[in-house]
């Protein structure tokens, strides 16, 4: 069946270091890809998306591009705050589901 | 406006006993999704409905789960002899058209069920 592997946390860095967390994905067909954010104490949050190959799809300064060649979609901020500290999910969507990865610890200290 | 929202936020209780999760999507929002959380594993699909019906229900473990959304607003995950295993964040999350539209989810903040 569909799936996500995404690379283990926690991924730990100082502020304003490149960020890369990668994610691959196992799918019949063409899913849409998605990266979700948890921030501490809140639900989930769609972070970016893209829909189809060679999309990329980017908010607050983060990107992840739809690489059919190589099933990827990795995330990448160029300079990460103290406030992206989150844990970071992968997904695809699977006819009316969404599936997820098992999620990126992501820590940034000042 | 007002966003998903999830009672109890906590709840303890016995292995063997019914619990009762709500979930209350938000307004106009004709998809919702159960998914449930284990410590350190992402989301795990449950059941989706679209409007008052389970359009998918795969992801149920087993017949001690259950869920109803009888008017197409409100919904509730029911489970039954609960053992320990069940302990998990339990997350709903509505939709407006389902992920076949712009494919955007919005989370509760989520159910903490734990089974002593």
């Amino acid at each position: 069946g569909n799936s996500v592997t995404q690379m283990e946390g926690p991924v730990t860095l100082s502020e304003e270091a490149f960020l890369t967390i990668n994610c691959t994905y196992t799918a019949t067909g063409y899913p849409s890809l998605f990266w979700y954010v948890q921030y501490p104490g809140e639900g989930l949050q769609l972070l970016l998306k893209a829909t189809k190959a060679d999309d990329k799809g980017s908010n607050k300064g983060f990107e992840a591009t739809y690489r059919k060649e190589t099933t990827s979609f990795h995330l990448e901020k160029g300079s990460v705050q103290v406030s992206d500290s989150a844990v970071y999910f992968c997904a695809l969507s699977d006819t009316d589901k969404l599936i997820f990865g098992t999620g990126t610890r992501l820590q940034v200290f000042p | 406006g007002a966003g998903v929202s999830q009672t109890p936020s906590n709840k303890v209780t016995e292995k063997g006993k019914y619990v009762e999760l709500r979930c209350d999507p938000i307004s106009g929002h004709t998809a919702l999704y159960w998914y449930r959380q284990s410590l350190g594993q992402g989301p795990e699909f449950l059941i989706y409905f679209q409007g008052t019906g389970a359009a998918d229900d795969s992801g149920l473990p087993n017949d001690r789960f259950f869920a109803v959304r009888p008017e197409g607003s409100v919904s509730t995950l029911k489970i039954q002899r609960t053992e320990r295993g069940d302990s998990a964040v339990y997350l709903c999350a509505s939709s407006l058209t389902g992920t076949r539209g712009s494919g955007e989810l919005f989370f509760g903040e989520g159910s903490r069920l734990t089974v002593l």
